[in-house]
């Protein structure tokens, strides 16, 4: 079956430096999708994008994030001058349709120094 | 605004006997609600959603929206159902339409004992 799949599976960053997270989405599908969850805390979503643009955003993803689907298969998850409490899972998600079921990653862990 | 609230953090129960793990919602619009689940060291998987009223490995969920719940049960709980349980809610638009963002309750650590 098919799987979402994101690299690395651990990051470790030294605050105030860029960090990249990488997925590689369902290769049929067509809405992209990331959450973060805060030890302890609640999957919170991030951002969709589809047809290469973002189609809605928390309030979360500020200025500081970005994404980006550079290639056919790849979807980017950009943080730049990350901060302490920008430590989390990240997961990646993506679905054939809008109102089809997400499918997740396994998720990068990233710490920030 | 959306949310979801499940109450327990942690649910245990013994082999065989029925389990309900709690889920309510806040949502002013026509919700989609489902239950997502994450196995020990593996991702988080679909388990149900309400609009297709499957059973999945013997759980059932039933929206009710009078009293705006979704609860996740089953009737004899087996040692390999123990996890991590999530309710999620996604928000349908006037035309029916998946939003597509999914907000997650807190989730609820399922401990099935022998």
């Amino acid at each position: 079956e098919p799987e979402v799949t994101q690299t690395p599976s651990h990051q470790v960053t030294q605050m105030g430096q860029e960090v990249i997270l990488r997925c590689v989405p369902i290769s049929n599908h067509l809405y992209f999708y990331w959450y973060r969850q805060i030890l302890g805390q609640k999957v919170e979503f991030l951002v969709s994008f589809y047809n290469n643009e973002i189609s809605e955003k928390s309030e979360i993803f500020d200025d500081q994030f970005s994404v980006e689907r550079p290639d056919g298969s790849n979807f980017t998850l950009k943080i730049r001058s990350t901060k302490l409490e920008d430590s989390a899972m990240y997961f990646c998600a993506s679905s054939r349709e809008r109102d089809q079921p997400q499918h997740f990653g396994d998720g990068t862990r990233l710490s920030i120094l | 605004a959306q949310r979801v609230t499940q109450p327990e953090k942690l649910l245990s129960v013994f082999k065989g006997a029925p389990v309900e793990l709690k889920c309510n919602y806040s949502y002013s619009g026509s919700p989609e609600l489902f239950w997502y689940v994450q196995y020990s060291r593996q991702r988080l998987q679909l388990l149900l959603r309400h609009i297709s009223r499957e059973s999945i490995k013997g759980f059932t969920a039933d929206l009710n929206k009078g009293e705006t719940s979704f609860h996740l049960k089953k009737p004899f709980a087996q040692e390999e159902d123990s996890a991590m349980y999530y309710c999620a809610l996604s928000g349908r638009g006037a035309g029916g339409t998946s939003y597509g963002k999914l907000t997650f309750g807190q989730g609820t650590i399922l401990t099935v004992h022998p």
